[in-house]
């Protein structure tokens, strides 16, 4: 059974466009994030909600938005797509809270390649 | 604020060698730490975590970890390399916080020679 599961695994689209990436974790947990990884590697987190509820959000383009419909889920939906947004998106889950150490699991990525 | 350090980039060792990847953190309390192995293509999964107790800890794959708080450094070994381990390591440090916010170094491109 795949833990955190992320679809599409590649997405290939013009300049302009608006496309949605899907996250769905099956491991219970309360929290889930987003991560964006560039082409040298670094990664870097873009949102987190906890409980459907959006608590970490970094310095992102309005253009990017997270949906959580239910705390299994988190989608995120790119406006405007522009060349820099080409990158390697993760999701992750973990069960995070007051004195319980945040190990993440991550899904196997979305590889965004924006022409 | 957190922040993590990896100071190589990229390590090249021969299969069977030792391997050290150095990780150092800032943090204002006891961190939580990671670290997290991404093999090409794939997603990260995490090779050994820390936040109390022993400070020498013991992961998959046969890596390990030892926690120097005098140091603020928490580096990754393993004695002996497989091909295998060619991957990108990193390291994290987690928040005690219910935003359960990791922050992650830059990363430690491993190269193994045969």
């Amino acid at each position: 059974d795949t833990a955190v599961s992320q679809t599409p695994k590649y997405l290939v689209t013009q300049m302009g466009n608006d496309k949605s990436i899907k996250c769905e974790q099956n491991l219970g947990h309360d929290t889930m994030y987003w991560y964006k990884q560039d082409s040298k590697k670094f990664l870097k987190i873009m949102f987190s909600y906890n409980n459907k509820e959006l608590i970490i959000n970094e310095t992102v383009p309005n253009r990017f938005s997270p949906k959580s419909p239910d705390k299994a889920h988190l989608n995120l939906h790119i406006n405007s797509l522009e060349l820099g947004d080409s990158a390697v998106y993760f999701c992750a889950s973990s069960q995070a809270g007051a004195g319980i150490y945040n190990e993440q699991f991550f899904g196997p990525g979305t590889r965004l390649t924006v022409l | 604020a957190q922040s993590v350090t990896q100071p190589d980039i990229h390590i090249t060792v021969s299969e069977g060698a030792s391997l050290e990847l150095r990780c150092n953190y800032s943090y204002g309390a006891t961190p939580y730490l990671f670290w997290y192995v991404q093999s090409p293509g794939q997603g990260l999964q995490l090779l050994l975590k820390y936040f109390s107790g022993d400070t020498l800890v013991q992961g998959i794959k046969g890596f390990e970890a030892e926690f120097k708080r005098s140091q603020s450094s928490f580096n990754l070994r393993k004695p002996s390399v497989h091909w295998s381990d060619a991957a990108e390591y990193f390291c994290a440090v987690g928040a005690q916080t219910n935003a359960g916010k990791s922050t992650f170094g830059d990363g430690t491109t491993l190269t193994v020679k045969p």
